[in-house]
């Protein structure tokens, strides 16, 4: 995970509240995404970025907005949270073809 | 549609040798991950494979039959630290990974 790094770490939000999950790299990859993980299903795409200034759509991305405005970091916005969105948050980016993780936000909504 | 199926669950016993099997569809194909990730922890990187055949690093191996949509992963002298779940995923023809939901792999004393 070294060189990928997620704040916070672990929030608990009551339904309607707002955040933003941080996402923040030093090894100059183009590629970051946001994946939520949650029991007994795969890693879900949310958004994904090929480049400062640049986000797409993924498997999941109603609810949440995203934003890369430096090369470094990517952003996933929650605007209202709610009960579904309760999951762990993994960052990661494509270097060569694999991806690295981040270590994950472990998130609540109530 | 997209999916990637492996077993939920698998037990072995330590000094052992275990096969994680994971079949795919996927809309084009670019390529086979294997990750591990234990509890409470970020997925690793294992290994890649993209032409059929096995590649083995150490321990641990992965083969890729493409024209079968298959790939195995195979673990040799298990030891309990790799208690894990193991993910299979594939990158589709726009380089997205699938994922599947992982297997479980228990090891017994």
């Amino acid at each position: 995970n070294a060189g990928v790094t997620q704040t916070p770490k672990f929030r608990v939000l009551k339904t309607g509240q707002s955040m933003t999950l941080l996402c923040a790299q030093d090894m100059n990859h183009e590629y970051m995404y946001w994946y939520r993980q949650d029991p007994g299903m795969g890693l879900r795409l949310i958004h994904y970025s090929v480049g400062e200034g640049t986000t797409a759509k993924g498997e999941v991305p109603d609810g949440y907005n995203v934003s890369r405005l430096k090369k470094q970091n990517f952003l996933l916005g929650l605007e209202s949270a709610a009960p579904s969105q309760t999951s762990v948050y993994f960052c990661a980016i494509r270097g060569g073809n694999e991806q690295f993780f981040g270590p994950g936000t472990r998130l609540t909504v109530l | 549609g997209q999916n990637i199926d492996q077993p939920t669950e698998m037990t072995a016993t330590e000094g052992a040798i275990v096969q994680i099997n994971c079949t795919y569809q996927t809309s084009g194909f670019n390529g086979l991950f294997w990750y591990q990730q234990h509890a409470g922890e970020a997925p690793t990187f294992l290994s890649y494979n993209v032409l059929d055949g096995l590649e083995e690093k150490g321990r641990f191996s992965s083969f890729l039959s493409r024209s079968k949509g298959y790939s195995y992963l195979l673990l040799k002298e298990l030891q309990m630290k790799d208690s894990a779940s193991y993910l299979c995923a594939a990158y589709n023809s726009n380089y997205q990974l699938i994922w599947g939901a992982g297997t479980k792999l228990i090891i017994k004393p």
